[in-house]
């Protein structure tokens, strides 16, 4: 059971718009920056925004993030054959004298 | 250019022990944060450790002081040694560059991950 919250899947046609949710809570998402990760498997995950809402160099900007209250959004606009991956929301999990990392359950992208 | 390549993935027996190997490129560990991440068959990403630039270090407290993490800045290489394995301990273990600020920190560079299996 994973501390962040994700949809296990969503879909699209190309083209078209997803949004993917990352639920969390005030010791989590509620203080801390997010960062989102596009992972296909069998290869190295990938950064794709970084302090909530920055893209790293060389993220399109069809890729884009956001916050409100406990809840971090991953928007992906223009879908792409290429786009299918599974997503992964991460943070800071704050309420230990030590914080740890966390990551939402992932998000399976498929493009339709 | 960054780069991070696994290594001393296998097949190992319950109870057994390994030590995975991260090897760096296009910058120093030494001066760095750097993470260890799995992902378990069937499942999602999870955090294992981390050590700090200073080299102090910070273990997921699920792992119950079976795992090590530490580093060899003259080979530029981290490490995780792990003890005691289980079957659940199977899967794909990634390192990662961890860029730390006050607010938060993300994984900016990883690599492309070494198999763990334990089995008997």
């Amino acid at each position: 059971q994973s501390v962040l919250t994700q949809p296990p899947s969503v879909s699209a046609a190309p083209g078209q718009k997803v949004i993917i949710a990352c639920s969390g809570s005030s010791s989590n998402i509620g203080i801390n920056f997010v960062s989102w990760y596009k992972h296909v498997p069998g290869t190295a995950p990938k950064l794709l925004i970084f302090d909530t809402d920055q893209r790293p160099s060389g993220i399109p900007d069809r890729f884009s993030g956001s916050k409100s209250g406990t809840t971090a959004t991953l928007h992906i606009t223009g879908l792409q054959t290429g786009d299918e991956a599974d997503y992964y929301c991460g943070t800071w999990e704050s309420s230990q004298s030590v914080g740890d990392w966390v990551f939402g359950g992932g998000t399976k992208l498929t493009v339709l | 250019e960054v780069l991070l390549v696994e290594s001393g993935g296998g097949l190992v027996q319950p109870g057994g022990s390994i030590k995975l190997s991260c090897a760096a490129s296009g910058f120093p560990v030494g001066s760095n944060y750097m993470a260890w991440v799995r992902q378990r068959p069937g499942g999602g990403l999870e955090w294992l450790a981390v050590i700090y630039s200073g080299g102090a270090t910070h273990h997921a407290q699920s792992l119950r002081g079976r795992f090590t993490v530490s580093r060899d800045p003259s080979k530029n290489t981290l490490f995780l040694q792990m003890r005691d394995l289980r079957d659940d301990d199977s899967g794909v273990y990634y390192c990662a560059r961890e860029i730390y600020h006050a607010a938060g920190s993300y994984f900016d560079y990883w690599g492309p991950g070494t198999l763990v299996s334990v089995a008997s």
